[in-house]
This record gives C-alpha cells, structure tokens and sequence, in this order.
C-alpha cells in the first residue's frame, strides 16, 4: 500500500526556474517529514525536514510548504542549478514507529543550463 | 567520521542462489535500517535492527532476513533469489537516542544486486 504518494515523477526546468514536487499522505499518525536527494551512485542525503506544525520552512534555496487539513506538503527549489539535478524524494516518519520511514516514489529532477 | 559503508558494492547472482549483504554504520550509531530501491517502487522499508534485535519490518516475504552485531554493524540475506530481487539494497543508520525522537537517517552508497 503507496501511504506516501509523490509527483511528478520527472521534471525539466530552466536553470533559474522554480520546480515544484508535491506529496501526499493518509496516515494522520505521521508527525515528521523530511526530503531526501540522491545523486547518482550515492545514497539519499537529508535535505529537509518539516514538523506538521509548521506550515513554511525555508533552508537556502529550498523551502516546504506544508498544509496540515489537505495532507500535503511540496518541496519548492528556488533559482535552480544544473547542481540541483538529482532524484528527490519525499517521506513521512511516525517517530513513535520506531523511525520506520515511509518514502513517495521519486521526483528525478533535471536542470538544464 | 567516516559514513555509511555498504560491502559489496555490485553484486551478481542467479535464481535460487542466496546472497549477504553488509552494512557498517557511523561510529555510535546504534540504529541501522534497510531499504530496497527499485525504479518503479522508490524506496522500500525492509527492516531496522537496534541493539542486535529487530524492531520493524516492512512487507517483505521471509526471504529477506537480516541481523545486527554487537557492534551494530549489520547484515542482510536473501535466500532463494528471484529476478524481481534484482535492486539497490540501502543501508541507512541512526543515532536513536529515544523511542520518541526521529534522529536523521544517514544512508551508505548502496549495493547493487542483479539476479540473473
């Protein structure tokens, strides 16, 4: 069962633009969710990370947007790189599970120059 | 401090063979989790062991089993491969200082599993 579900599953953008990644959740036990990047032959990587009472959280270029009622939360990339290219993907953590993570499917995002 | 290493880094194997992965995790880390990556599924929870005893498990067939040593470096085993087994096996570890904190998970490179 997909508890975490995640578009788009590839994105092209400018270098500069703006790429959105939205996910979506059911489990309302879910209280932490961070996103991951992944670059080519490595492991995910934190980059961010989001407590369901917070609406906004801004870390550089990366901010997410989190609306608590819809169970939805995006990943927005300000002025985006060709070094941003990567798959991103988002998760949602039951912290009293244990920290059994529950990952969406994957954004690969491409900038292109 | 050095991160996450994952031994062997590439790995080939046919239907019905059996084959065993290994994690180190960070130094101090006591929390170490498995995860199967595929195209099509993203990343998948197989398990995570916490000083030597497994306290979750995802929905995998028994096939998949795993383990964790005194020293919390841990291994995964898959008996009787299948061709569907063929992925990226992630290894992620964590300080898990409490039951009710989410400390952030640190992932190894990966082994790349192909079953031919």
């Amino acid at each position: 069962q997909q508890q975490v579900k995640q578009s788009p599953q590839s994105l092209i953008v400018q270098k500069g633009g703006i790429p959105i990644i939205n996910c979506a959740y059911e489990n309302t036990a879910f209280d932490y969710f961070p996103w991951y990047q992944q670059f080519p032959g490595k492991g995910p990587a934190l980059l961010i990370a989001i407590r369901p009472d917070v609406s906004e959280k801004k870390e550089g270029r990366f901010t997410i947007s989190f609306n608590k009622s819809a169970k939805q939360f995006s990943l927005h990339i300000m002025d985006s790189q060709p070094g941003d290219s990567a798959t991103y993907f988002c998760a949602a953590v039951y912290s009293g599970g244990y920290q059994k993570v529950t990952f969406g499917t994957g954004t690969k995002l491409q900038v292109i120059p | 401090k050095a991160g996450v290493t994952q031994t062997p880094r590439y790995l080939i194997k046919t239907r019905g063979q059996q084959v065993t992965l290994s994690c180190s995790p960070i130094s101090g880390h006591r929390s170490v989790s498995w995860y199967q990556q595929t195209p099509g599924q993203g990343l998948q929870f197989l398990f995570e062991y916490f000083s030597e005893t497994q306290r979750n498990k995802g929905n995998f067939p028994g096939r998949f089993s795993g383990r964790q040593f005194s020293n919390s470096r841990s291994e995964m085993n898959v008996s009787t491969l299948e061709l569907g087994d063929s992925a990226l096996y992630l290894c992620a570890s964590s300080l898990a200082l409490g039951d009710f904190s989410y400390n952030e998970q640190f992932f190894g490179p990966g082994t790349r599993l192909t079953v031919l």
